[in-house]
């Protein structure tokens, strides 16, 4: 069974501070893999896509991504309390199917 | 750019009515749609995926005489839960995808389904 893990939290961080989700996923031809954040009672919204080894930076927000330990991270650095909310590590398996974490909940206290 | 519009955002009716949701993709053209359902605390579940002009594909468990779903165009899918009753009242969220499989999948908004 395909699967991918996240710890469900609270992560709790200081304003400012970096919160460091992490995931890992179960098959290892995953090639795509998104992270989207979602507010209590809301969709989910995308916030990266990687698809290569390494880091991938898009304004406070970075992704990594090691294929070889199976292992798929997002960094939220200068953390804001308007960060608050579920992220959903979200992993696309040979099926077509987007397979999401069951998500961690970031909490950024003022 | 990838809005995607769900509609109607809340459903509150008698057991035993037909709901139909409806999402649409408003600047692109999704060959791909997916229908979710999420209970509180939950991640999302998969229901099925439709693509456009094409039967869709259930995941297992799910009712496709319960959930029908109709892809009649690039641009719309809807879902009509037939005959609902109180266990179907959940989180109903659609996703669309305009290319292949590594694109990301783009949300509407979601429908909040209330049987009574």
């Amino acid at each position: 069974q395909k699967e991918v893990e996240q710890n469900s939290g609270p992560l709790s961080v200081p304003e400012g501070a970096i919160a460091s989700l992490n995931c890992t996923y179960s098959d290892r031809g995953s090639q795509s893999f998104f992270w989207y954040r979602q507010y209590s009672g809301k969709s989910p919204e995308l916030i990266m896509s990687i698809y290569s080894n390494g880091d991938k930076e898009d304004g406070r927000f970075t992704a990594q991504l090691n294929k070889a330990s199976q292992y798929v991270s997002l960094l939220i650095r200068d953390s804001q309390p308007s960060d608050s909310a579920t992220y959903l590590c979200a992993v696309v398996y040979n099926t077509d199917k987007l397979i999401f974490g069951t998500g961690t909940r970031l909490q950024v206290f003022p | 750019g990838a809005v995607v519009s769900q509609h109607p955002s809340r459903v509150i009716c008698k057991s035993g009515t037909s709901v139909k949701i409806e999402c649409r993709s408003l600047d692109f053209q999704a060959t791909t749609m997916f229908w979710y359902r999420q209970f509180p605390k939950q991640s999302l579940m998969l229901m099925a995926t439709s693509n456009e002009g094409s039967k869709a594909t259930y995941e297992q468990g799910v009712e496709k005489d319960k959930f029908l779903i109709n892809h009649a165009s690039l641009t719309l899918s809807t879902l009509t839960v037939t005959s609902a009753h109180p266990e179907d009242s959940s989180f109903y969220i659609c996703s669309a995808r305009g290319g292949g499989t590594d694109q990301p999948q783009h949300f509407g908004d979601g429908t909040r389904l209330s049987i009574l």
